[in-house]
């Protein structure tokens, strides 16, 4: 069974600090991975995906994400963090078909300081 | 294009009442889902589907129940709710474009109280 562990429950930062949320990943054969981001009280946005070929993937607001088979990770970047970047960030999972929805780790909260 | 709507925002339960959260999409999306959200767990699926008149049960689904008449409308009801089943819930649906690309698009999401 595919599994997504995030180990990292809560990360403070400064602002305009660089960031690294961290995700590990078990799956049988070549992932798709996401990292989502959600805002108090809203749903959930997606930054990336990664399906194949180039293993580093560019997002929105200026984040990224590295695909790493060796080390079965999909660790999110940012360079430079803004207050605005303060939420919730999930990283998740989903089979080849799409047939079986996505698995979802238990987040990582994010906390911004001035 | 109103992407994926859930009603009710909000809903205050008794112990064994039943409901309905609603969740429609209007995308065409072959597969949609329902998903759970509590703290510290993460999001968790409890049925999903691949098409009108396909459901499957995911990973938490007792209590609930759905049906799928309709590619846009995809229903969850809560049988007899219990204050276990507090909690916010979302509902998704996605396409899946050739070469294995797809992409899951979500709802604002239900909070839904038990007392």
């Amino acid at each position: 069974a595919q599994s997504v562990t995030q180990p990292d429950i809560h990360i403070t930062v400064s602002e305009g600090a660089s960031l690294e949320l961290r995700c590990n990943y078990s799956y049988g054969a070549t992932p798709y991975l996401f990292w989502y981001v959600q805002s108090p009280g809203q749903g959930l946005q997606l930054l990336l995906k990664y399906f194949s070929g180039d293993t580093l993937v560019q997002g929105i607001k200026g984040f990224e994400a590295e695909f790493k088979r060796s080390q079965s990770s999909f660790n999110l970047r940012k360079p430079s963090v803004h207050w605005s970047d303060a939420a919730e960030y999930f990283c998740a999972v989903g089979d080849a078909t799409g047939r079986r929805a996505l698995t979802f780790g238990s987040g990582t909260r994010l906390q911004v300081q001035p | 294009n109103a992407g994926v709507t859930q009603t009710p925002k909000f809903q205050v339960l008794k112990t064994g009442q039943s409901m309905t959260l609603q969740c429609a999409q209007d995308m065409n999306h072959e597969y949609m889902s329902w998903y759970r959200q509590d703290p510290g767990m993460g999001l968790r699926l409890i049925h999903y589907s691949v098409g009108a008149g396909i459901t499957d049960q995911g990973e938490v689904p007792n209590g609930y129940n759905v049906s799928r008449s309709t590619t846009e409308d995809f229903p969850l009801r809560l049988l007899s709710a219990a204050p276990s089943q507090t909690s916010v819930y979302f509902c998704a649906s996605s396409y899946f474009r050739g070469k294995g690309t797809y992409e899951q698009y979500f709802g604002p999401g239900t909070r839904l109280t038990v007392t």
